[in-house]
């Protein structure tokens, strides 16, 4: 069974604290995708992985592809980045189908 | 430009009714997706299309129906709502089969009373 977990569900940092979102997956993966969806309800992808780390301002994306894990890292938080952060993998192949994750709920105070 | 847009953005109707979310994409993407996401907030595969083609189909209700006139459409049709298919539903599109990344619509949040 193909399962993606999340950790932690929920979370909360004070403005300018360094956080960390966890995401393991249990099969092999094509891509593996970080998303953000803002209390709006809209959904933007953040980043797309393979292999390594991704950088885009301050936010940070690893995978480590052998322990079938990666994390997202936020610097220096900021309230604007409160929003749930939701780790997807992608199969490729025939099926470019996305398994999602739960979810972990950021909340940063000011 | 909206990349991905879906209307409507909000849909209440009774039980029973047939409805339609529209979704398209100028993009120039050739695989259209839609998701639906729960009162968990779960996100989970529906439907995908590729070149006016299905290739996915999930164990959803045959009740739901998508419908691609060209590639940059996908509809999404359902029959005889019922309560439990209030959700948010979104669309989205990718180039081949999403190793390039996914670009999402605002989504439609349909509540069936």
């Amino acid at each position: 069974k193909n399962e993606v977990e999340q950790s932690p569900q929920n979370l909360t940092a004070q403005e300018g604290e360094f956080i960390t979102i966890n995401c393991s997956y249990s099969v092999g993966i094509s891509a593996l995708h970080w998303l953000q969806q803002h209390p709006g309800g809209g959904i933007v992808s953040l980043f797309m992985l393979s292999s390594g780390k991704k950088k885009h301002g301050r936010l940070i994306a690893t995978i480590n592809i052998q322990e079938k894990h990666s994390s997202l890292h936020i610097t220096a938080s900021h309230p604007r980045d409160s929003a749930v952060y939701i780790c997807a993998q992608n199969y490729g192949g025939s099926q470019g189908n996305l398994i999602f994750g739960k979810g972990t709920k950021l909340s940063v105070k000011p | 430009d909206t990349a991905v847009s879906q209307t409507p953005k909000y849909l209440v109707t009774q039980m029973g009714n047939d409805k339609s979310i529209k979704c398209e994409q100028n993009l120039g993407h050739d695989t259209m997706y839609w998701y639906k996401q729960d009162s968990k907030k779960f996100l989970k595969i529906m439907f995908s299309y590729n070149n006016k083609e299905l290739i996915i189909n999930e164990t959803v209700p045959n009740r739901f129906s998508p419908k691609s006139p060209d590639k940059a459409h996908l509809n999404l049709h359902i029959n005889s709502l019922e309560l439990g298919d209030s959700a948010v539903y979104f669309c989205a599109s990718s180039l081949g089969q999403g190793v390039d990344g996914y670009t999402f619509g605002s989504g439609t949040r349909l509540t069936v009373v």
